[in-house]
């Protein structure tokens, strides 16, 4: 059974750090992308990175470009999210999620097709 | 404001059928991006319900089904039961913001 736990959310002060991490099980973790999605309280979802399999590709939504930092550690199962300069706007329930892929036989098309249970994320003095 | 567009609350009685929509652009599902489609129920995380425009994973009941033309989704759900209220949200792939993107979720009620 594929399962994605987050924690290392929290309270933080606006431009303060804070790391998620995300533990995987249930799968080959390392032959997937994986993502972290976001949701604002009572708002909708917002993707926020991803990386690839062996992480030498990252893909940051432009609002966290320069401030997040997504990595993986493949020996351990592991997913990241390196959270840095903190604003109000970030606060939110993060989600860790497994990509799927779809070949349409024109594009190849990329969904969450697994999510955690998410770990809410507080920015606030 | 959302790239996709969804209705923000649909409702129908137990039996009913109802439809969500998803409304794109020519750079998203006007360009031929497939559609995603997830249902988060009250206080929990997303959950996969349709990916591909038309493919339900396995254990999605065949009440649940998507189809895709032109720059719009939908997402028909028949024999409506109470456990199908929730957050649907419809995603696909914008190339002018080269990100994924999200509808802005459409919450079902059930009468």
């Amino acid at each position: 059974e594929v399962q994605l736990v987050e924690s290392g959310g929290g309270l933080v002060q606006p431009g303060g750090s804070l790391r998620l991490s995300c533990a995987a099980s249930g799968f080959t973790f390392s032959s997937y992308w994986m993502s972290w999605v976001r949701q604002a309280p009572g708002k909708g979802l917002e993707w926020v990175a991803n990386i690839k399999q062996d992480g030498s590709e990252k893909y940051y939504v432009d609002s966290v470009k320069g401030r997040f930092t997504i990595s993986r550690d493949n020996a351990k199962n592991s997913l990241y999210l390196q959270m840095n300069s903190l604003r109000a706007e970030d606060t939110a329930v993060y989600y860790c999620a497994r990509d799927g892929v779809f070949w349409s036989g024109y594009y190849t098309s990329y969904y969450f097709d697994y999510w955690g249970q998410g770990t809410l994320v507080t920015v606030s003095s | 404001q959302s790239v996709l567009t969804q209705p923000p609350s649909v409702s129908g009685a137990p039996g009913q059928r109802v439809t969500i929509s998803c409304t794109g652009s020519s750079s998203n599902i006007g360009a031929g991006y497939d559609v995603h489609w997830y249902q988060q129920l009250p206080g929990t995380a997303p959950k996969l319900l349709i990916y591909g425009n038309s493919n339900r994973p396995s254990g999605v009941p065949d009440r649940f089904s998507g189809s895709k033309s032109g720059t719009s989704a939908s997402l028909a759900i028949t024999g409506l039961q109470a456990e199908d209220e929730a957050d649907y949200y419809c995603q696909s792939y914008d190339s002018s913001l080269s990100v994924r993107v999200f509808g802005g979720g459409t919450k079902l009620t059930v009468l």
